[in-house]
């Protein structure tokens, strides 16, 4: 079964660090981009990062820049994301997805049950 | 705000047929970008519903149709069930952004 599943998530004050981990299984993690999503309670989703299959290329969506820090293990099978200085707005749940390609175009399947990181004091 | 604007709430009787609007720029969507959308049960993740903006993964029923026309996306659910209750997002990316991926602010679907 394909699936990926997150961990690391918390309760971490303003200021603190975080690092949430995804464990990828039934097909082969090297060959596929992957990205971070999260969603504020009771808000719609922010995409958040993007790696790519050999983890040279790597993206991040403004409001994360030069505090998150994605990366990977192929070897391992695993994403991680590494989140410091953490604001009280960076609460939410955060999702793991695969990213497919095919045809030119790109879409995001499975995500993983995602994990819940609360930045409060 | 979202660059994908989606109506905030949609709701239909069971059986009755809904259309949820996923609407771009030229940048997004009008530049020819595939839009895809997902499907959010109530305390769920996010599930992948139609992707290259037609086309059913596996496993989807056909009441749930994609389509893309110039810079808008719709995505039709016909023979409305109570387990359709929940939130859709539609996907699309963007060249003027420093963000990637565009996600639509969502849109709850409530069966009346």
């Amino acid at each position: 079964e394909v699936q990926v599943v997150e961990s690391g998530g918390g309760l971490v004050r303003p200021g603190g660090s975080l690092r949430l981990s995804c464990a990828a299984s039934g097909f082969t993690f090297s060959d596929f981009i992957f990205n971070w999503v999260r969603q504020a309670p009771g808000k719609g989703l922010e995409w958040v990062s993007s790696i790519s299959s050999s983890g040279y290329y790597i993206y991040y969506a403004d409001s994360v820049k030069g505090r998150f820090t994605v990366s990977r293990d192929n070897a391992k099978n695993s994403l991680s994301l590494q989140m410091n200085t953490l604001r009280a707005e960076d609460t939410a749940v955060y999702y793991c997805a695969r990213e497919i390609q095919d045809d030119g175009t790109n879409w995001f399947d499975p995500w993983g049950q995602g994990t819940m990181v609360t930045v409060s004091s | 705000q979202s660059v994908l604007t989606q109506p905030p709430s949609v709701s239909g009787a069971p059986g009755q047929r809904v259309t949820i609007s996923c609407t771009g720029s030229s940048s997004n969507i009008g530049a020819g970008y595939d839009v895809h959308w997902y499907q959010q049960l109530p305390g769920s993740a996010p599930k992948l519903l139609i992707y290259r903006n037609a086309n059913r993964p596996s496993g989807v029923p056909d009441r749930f149709s994609g389509s893309k026309s110039g810079s808008s996306a719709s995505l039709v659910i016909t023979g409305l069930q109570a387990e359709d209750e929940g939130d859709y997002y539609c996907q699309s990316f963007d060249t003027s952004l420093s963000v990637s991926w565009l996600f639509g602010g969502g849109t709850k679907l409530t069966v009346l």
